[in-house]
């Protein structure tokens, strides 16, 4: 079956230092997603992608958080200056359309904050 | 605000027995998803419920879909130890820009 595809898995920073992660969507979806889980609670929407530019953006998703698509496969999430309330499990999300098809997610990127 | 409630929050049930995780959502959609997520896994779909009185089933679980009651529930036959996970329910909406809701989720856990 095929997957959605995140690196790093898990990564330790420095507060205030600046945070890549990657995904790979499946390869024919055109509609990708960012969406987070705090240990222990439930799974919160960043933001969507569509058509190489940001669909909707939650209010989290503020001034320090940045996505890009850079070429035909990677779908990046950018924090700029993490603090440690960004620690969490962030995970990456892609469908085909937005018919009904389902929305497959990454294995997810756990992020410290220290 | 969209919101999403599942209840109960947390179920303990002995296995071989019946339950129902209910998720209620306060607007207007005709689609809805349950997942599955293991401890530190990533979200793993089980259903995807698209129009009013879908009903869908996988072994021991079983979805259904009620659109006017904005009533989406997952019952949990014969319950077995493998079934214990977090279950979330998650409304897709195109005026929420066509992204996932999800609610609180359902800690299942299963004893033998």
């Amino acid at each position: 079956e095929p997957e959605v595809t995140q690196t790093p898995s898990h990564q330790v920073t420095q507060m205030g230092q600046e945070v890549i992660l990657r995904c790979v969507p499946i390869s024919n979806h055109l509609y990708f997603y960012w969406y987070r889980q705090i240990l222990g609670q439930k799974v919160e929407f960043l933001v969507s992608f569509y058509n190489n530019e940001i669909s909707e953006k939650s209010e989290i998703f503020d001034d320090q958080f940045s996505v890009e698509r850079p070429d035909g496969s990677n779908f990046t999430l950018k924090i700029r200056s993490t603090k440690l309330e960004d620690s969490a499990m962030y995970f990456c999300a892609s469908r085909w359309d937005i018919s009904g098809n389902t929305i497959y997610f990454g294995e997810g990127s756990w992020l410290t904050v220290v | 605000e969209l919101k999403v409630e599942q209840n109960p929050l947390f179920l303990s049930m002995q296995e071989g027995k019946n339950y129902t995780i209910y998720c209620n959502y306060s607007t207007t959609s005709d689609r809805l998803y349950w997942y599955r997520q293991d401890p530190g896994k990533s979200l793993e779909s089980l259903f995807v419920l698209l129009s009013n009185g879908a009903v869908k089933q996988e072994g021991r679980l079983m979805a259904s879909l009620d659109t006017k009651a904005r009533l989406s529930t997952l019952h949990i036959t014969a319950a077995v130890h493998d079934l214990s996970a977090t279950y979330f329910c998650a409304v897709d909406i195109m005026e929420y820009g066509n992204k996932l809701v999800f609610g609180a989720g359902t800690i299942l856990r299963v004893k033998s």
